[in-house]
């Protein structure tokens, strides 16, 4: 079956700029979380949804947010990005938490 | 909230030797237990889990129990390969709570 798809792959965006990033979960999982990956920060909790509804945040800004729709993709949003916002940003979807997730290969965002 | 500790990298080895990288966690539940890999440019993907007290999860090769008395899984593996070469997470996670990474321990295998 298809694993979760994230795009774009690649994103260059210049500061002040927003951007949305997207991710399609396996089907059948309702739960997706995001997560941004630096390389000083290491792995760090967006938030998570689950039918539409956030379940969990972050301590992220409010410049980032999310959204999930009935099929259960989903996206992320970020609004006047910032240097520090560059990373790889990973969206995992899951069917129940026992299960564990599966990550998409995600989406590297470089603000300039 | 939960917390991760896990060993500093980079592990050096060479192949066939033995691995293992710990990680002991902080929980104020009883959470499930995960390793997760993550390759060169790639997202990360789950090697193994353990639910319960005193399950072994397993996969590959790579082997994890469940140390509920010491709050640690660490991670072992008998004989490694060049192609383990990568990043490994450790992460807890209650019900349906964020997963909780560890820094990752960057593990090199030389031939």
């Amino acid at each position: 079956k298809a694993g979760v798809t994230q795009t774009p792959r690649y994103l260059i965006k210049t500061r002040g700029q927003q951007v949305t990033l997207s991710c399609s979960p396996i089907s059948g999982h309702r739960s997706v979380s995001w997560y941004q990956q630096t390389p000083g920060q290491g792995l760090q909790f967006l938030f998570e949804y689950f039918s539409e509804t956030q379940r969990n945040k972050g301590n992220f800004p409010g410049r980032f947010s999310g959204r999930q729709f009935s099929n259960s993709r989903s996206e992320m949003n970020v609004s006047t990005l910032e240097l520090g916002d560059s990373a790889l940003y990973l969206c995992a979807s899951s069917l129940e938490p026992t299960d564990g997730y599966t990550f998409g290969s995600g989406t590297r965002l470089t603000v300039v | 909230g939960n917390s991760v500790t896990q060993m500093e990298g980079p592990v050096t080895l060479s192949e066939e030797a033995f691995l293992t990288i710990n990680c002991t966690y902080t929980a104020t539940g009883y959470p499930s237990l995960f390793w997760y890999v993550q390759y060169p440019g790639e997202g990360l993907q789950l090697l193994l889990k353990a639910t319960k007290a005193d399950d072994k999860g397993s996969n590959k090769g790579f082997e994890a129990t469940y140390r509920k008395e010491t709050t640690s899984f660490h991670l072992e593996k008998g004989s490694v390969q060049v192609s383990d070469s990568a990043v490994y997470f450790c992460a807890p996670q209650e019900g349906f709570q964020k997963l909780v990474f560890g820094t990752g321990t960057r593990l090199l295998v030389s031939p």
